[in-house]
């Protein structure tokens, strides 16, 4: 079955650390864009970062120089390493998979996984 | 960076009704090689991730109902429920993937039974 599955979330300190996987099963991860967007509670959707199938990225300015985002091929899992955490960064963090054609478009995505940054 | 604009925030519609979601971009999203609008619908239930609707524009995601159609060009989008089910309550997002890449996505409209 073509699934993904985001872990990792949990509870953190401002400027703290936190590490996010989504292991991928049913398609390689290498050969798809894979995303991350998060969702503030209550609030709408926010594209995160990109990490494109030649292994170029893009972030958002409001993640730029904090989070990475990366895959383990050999895992066939994504990552989000997010560091210097922020209250803002409170949200539900799903992992998402460009489809085949428009890569731009979300066809596959995760259940989603709470980051709460708090003191 | 284009905004996108949804209206209305939210609205109630009796079963059976017609349910339509405005989303305006700032600037025009039509792709020129194609001829094709980069504007997506994305439905979000409660409690779940969402779900691709609707791409370049009109055309519906595999398994999509065809309750559900998108229309519009430019600048100027809507998203039409034909026929409103209760399975159909939601939170709807339209997305611009012209660019700057990977886009923007509309603030939602959440649809509610009357």
């Amino acid at each position: 079955e073509v699934q993904l599955a985001e872990s990792g979330g949990g509870l953190v300190q401002p400027g703290g650390s936190l590490k996010l996987s989504c292991a991928a099963s049913g398609f390689t991860v290498s050969s798809n864009y894979m995303s991350w967007v998060r969702q503030a509670p209550g609030k709408g959707l926010e594209w995160v970062s990109v990490i494109y199938t030649g292994g170029g990225t893009y972030y958002a300015d409001s993640v730029k120089g904090r989070f990475t985002i990366a895959r383990d091929n050999s895992r066939n899992t994504l990552y989000l390493q997010m560091n210097s955490l922020r209250p803002e960064d409170t949200a539900v963090y799903y992992c998402a998979r460009g489809t085949s054609t428009t890569y731009w478009l979300l066809g596959l995505w995760g259940q989603g996984t709470l980051v709460t940054v708090s003191s | 960076d284009i905004v996108m604009t949804q209206s209305p925030d939210s609205l109630a519609v009796s079963l059976g009704e017609r349910a339509t979601i405005n989303c305006k971009s700032s600037q025009s999203v039509l792709y020129s090689s194609n001829n094709k609008n980069s504007l997506a619908w994305y439905q979000q239930k409660p409690g779940q991730p969402p779900k691709l609707l609707i791409y370049w524009a009109s055309t519906r995601e595999s398994g999509v109902p065809d309750r559900f159609s998108g229309s519009g060009s430019g600048t100027d989008f809507t998203l039409t429920i034909s026929s409103l089910r209760a399975e159909d309550v939601a939170v709807y997002y339209c997305h611009q993937y012209y660019g700057p890449l990977p886009g923007t996505f509309g603030q939602g409209t959440k649809v509610e039974i009357k």
